[in-house]
């Protein structure tokens, strides 16, 4: 079956411009997560929804950073002004619950703000 | 909150040899500790995972170890070949909430 898929796959943007990235998780998988991932380095937890809900948004960087999921399904992550320090790529992945384990990840979408 | 150390940073292997990388975690409520693999521009890839009900899993070439007094985990993968040159995370879960370690760089040199 589809897999998790984000779009766009790449976003260049200048620096105080907002952009919205766009992740469209595994069909029946009720728990979506987001995460960054800087050059080099380890993912970075932002923000997690079961259903349409987000019980921890302890992970997001900023007030800048906001994410919202509808209809259980497809979620989307807004950055608001964005700074050269949120050029990164941005992983999305999905799994059957919250807190069961096998997360399914994305491709990404690799942000550059100029 | 859950704290995970992964080594080696890098790890260098020739074709048919054996790679081992290790990850330790903090905090002992975690109980399920799976291995991503990711390829150059592409998503980490679930490739083996295990409970903490379980002390080993193998699945083919790859295995994973868990010794939960010691809060340590390992992936063993044998007779490794050039496709499996990529990066390497482990990961802990504690209340529903993934945390990653820093990644190997497993190079297979044929």
């Amino acid at each position: 079956g589809a897999g998790v898929s984000q779009s766009p796959s790449n976003k260049v943007t200048e620096k105080g411009k907002d952009v919205e990235l766009r992740c469209d998780p595994i069909s029946g998988h009720t728990a979506l997560y987001w995460y960054r991932q800087s050059l080099g380095q380890g993912l970075e937890f932002l923000i997690y929804f079961q259903g349409n809900s987000a019980p921890d948004k302890s992970g997001l960087p900023s007030d800048r950073f906001s994410a919202e999921r509808t209809g259980g399904s497809v979620s989307t992550l807004t950055i608001q002004r964005t700074q050269q320090e949120d050029s990164a790529v941005y992983l999305c992945a999905s799994s059957l619950f919250q807190g069961v384990g096998e997360q399914y990840f994305g491709p990404g979408t690799r942000l550059t703000v100029t | 909150g859950e704290n995970v150390e992964q080594h080696p940073s890098t790890l260098s292997v020739q074709e048919g040899d054996s790679a081992v990388i290790k990850c330790t975690y903090s905090d002992s409520a975690s109980n399920y500790f799976p291995w991503y693999k990711q390829e150059l521009g592409k998503g980490p890839q679930l490739i083996i995972d295990i409970r903490s009900n379980v002390g080993e899993k193998k699945d083919q070439r790859i295995a994973v170890t868990l010794n939960k007094t010691a809060k340590h985990f390992s992936l063993h993968i044998t007779e490794t070949q050039p496709e499996d040159s990529a990066v390497y995370f482990c990961a802990a879960e504690s209340y529903g909430k993934l945390t990653f370690g820093q990644g190997t760089i497993l190079t297979v040199h044929p």
